[in-house]
């Protein structure tokens, strides 16, 4: 199997920048996606291809790559924020095209 | 508008089998892959199985290979998961949820999803 590996929770206050990462070996070659999914709800895809953003996505979310880690960074985080957030990407081979982190709780302080 | 619409899911006993259908409207439907993902109560997204638009591609979670096969009937605008040997830890909502793309690659669209339940 192949897994993408994210903290369990990140904590930032009102205004601030949060960051959360995803990491895996086959980043480096693979797109990375991003989620948002509030309790209840389904989820929101809120970046694609790394660093695209969907349209109606506010311009605080933005994605970037290094290596084998990607980043979503959420700036001027705003109470509406606080959520569950998903990366997902697929491995090397082909065998697994959809594989999601376990995912990051974001707390708004 | 694109909508995604669960429907199938119920209690069933261990071993036993259900198939899920997920009705879709407002896209093309031949023209994307789609992807069934389920969640747990009180648990992260899995995803389960995806298959291309043309249907000719499948893929499975090492979970659910062998038991579960995905299925589309884009005359109908329909996806299918067939469930069979179901277990206990198969129990989650499964909700379908529509590609960016004819491969799949990331998810646009979702569903609100069918609880399955598998309990004696």
């Amino acid at each position: 199997s192949y897994e993408l590996t994210q903290p369990p929770s990140v904590s930032v206050s009102p205004g601030q920048t949060a960051r959360i990462t995803c990491s895996a070996d086959a980043l480096p070659k693979q797109y990375a996606y991003w989620y948002q999914q509030k309790p209840g709800q389904a989820p929101v895809l809120v970046i694609y291809k790394d660093t695209e953003r969907p349209s109606g996505i506010p311009e605080r979310f933005s994605g970037s790559s290094s290596g084998t880690t990607v980043t979503l960074t959420i700036s001027g985080v705003q109470a509406e924020d606080e959520a569950d957030y998903y990366c997902q990407s697929a491995d090397s081979s082909g065998t697994y095209p959809v594989v999601f982190g376990g995912g990051t709780k974001l707390t708004v302080l | 508008e694109v909508q995604l619409v669960e429907s199938g899911g119920v209690l069933v006993q261990p071993g036993g089998s259900l198939r899920l259908s997920c009705e879709a409207s407002g896209f093309t439907f031949s023209s994307y892959a789609m992807s069934w993902v389920r969640q747990a109560p009180g648990r992260g997204l899995e995803w389960v199985s995806a298959i291309s638009g043309g249907g000719g591609s499948t893929y499975y979670a090492d979970s659910v290979k062998g038991r579960f096969t995905i299925s589309r009937d884009n005359s109908k605008n329909t996806l299918y998961l067939q469930m069979n040997s179901l277990r206990a830890e198969d129990t989650a909502v499964y909700s379908c949820a529509k590609d960016l793309q004819l491969a799949p690659s990331g998810c646009d669209y979702w569903g609100q999803g069918t609880l399955v339940t598998v309990s004696s």
